[in-house]
């Protein structure tokens, strides 16, 4: 059963457009949303987080919103860079209650970003 | 500042042969210690946790074990390797809830089991 979706396997952007990458999830006890950025060969980065208690973050170029009613969230990246190219998981928290700092995290989606 | 190694990057193992993935942490005292993998086409899939020495979680059944027998070393074995368990193995700490300590990744250990 997977609780964090990322539907969209690969998405294509022009540089210096906005990237969109969205993320749904299934249970109503996450509290805490990450997403982290990946490239070959290489662990995933944290990039960005948000809290249940938000619906919205910035941070740069990055910007996380999360609708609770919709169980959804996205990552914006405007403007979108080559570097910006890399694999992005969205990832949650299984809740408050829980102190073992372990996440649940989507498939995955690559992104292009075209020169 | 604290860092994370593992080891070794890349591995191929024939199917029934034993495994050892060894994983430590430098830089911090009683960390929450992880395995995940990303199987192809497939997202991170958490497979042990560790809130602390010889204190194993497991997710999800499978013929693979973890052991910690340090505060910052975490091990992933296995006795028989099936080619199922091929994938990109990785170990992560944090220091407890994700508010204040997103998990933190090594840079992987690609296991090809022929």
């Amino acid at each position: 059963d997977q609780q964090v979706k990322q539907n969209s396997p690969s998405l294509s952007v022009q540089e210096g457009r906005i990237s969109i990458l969205n993320c749904d999830y299934t249970n109503s006890m996450f509290d805490y949303f990450l997403w982290y950025k990946k490239y070959p060969a290489e662990g995933p980065t944290f990039l960005i987080s948000i809290s249940s208690i938000k619906d919205k973050n910035e941070d740069g170029r990055f910007t996380v919103f999360l609708n609770k009613s919709a169980k959804h969230l996205s990552l914006h990246i405007v403007p979108s860079q080559p570097g910006d190219s890399a694999v992005y998981f969205c990832a949650a928290s299984p809740g408050v209650s829980s102190n073992t700092g372990k996440l649940i995290f989507g498939q995955g989606t690559t992104l292009q970003v075209k020169p | 500042s604290q860092t994370i190694h593992q080891w070794p990057a890349t591995l191929v193992q024939p199917v029934g042969s034993p495994l050892s993935l060894e994983c430590t942490v430098e830089g911090t005292s009683n960390p929450n210690l992880y395995w995940y993998r990303q199987a192809a086409g497939r997202g991170l899939q958490l497979l042990f946790y560790s809130v602390g020495i010889g204190q194993i979680s497991s997710e999800v059944p499978q013929n693979l074990s973890a052991s910690r027998p340090q505060d910052r070393q975490f091990i992933l074995s296995s006795k028989k390797l099936l080619l199922s368990d091929s994938g990109f193995y990785l170990c992560a700490w944090s220091t407890g809830v994700p508010y204040n300590s997103p998990l933190h990744f090594g840079n992987g250990t690609r296991l090809t089991v022929t």
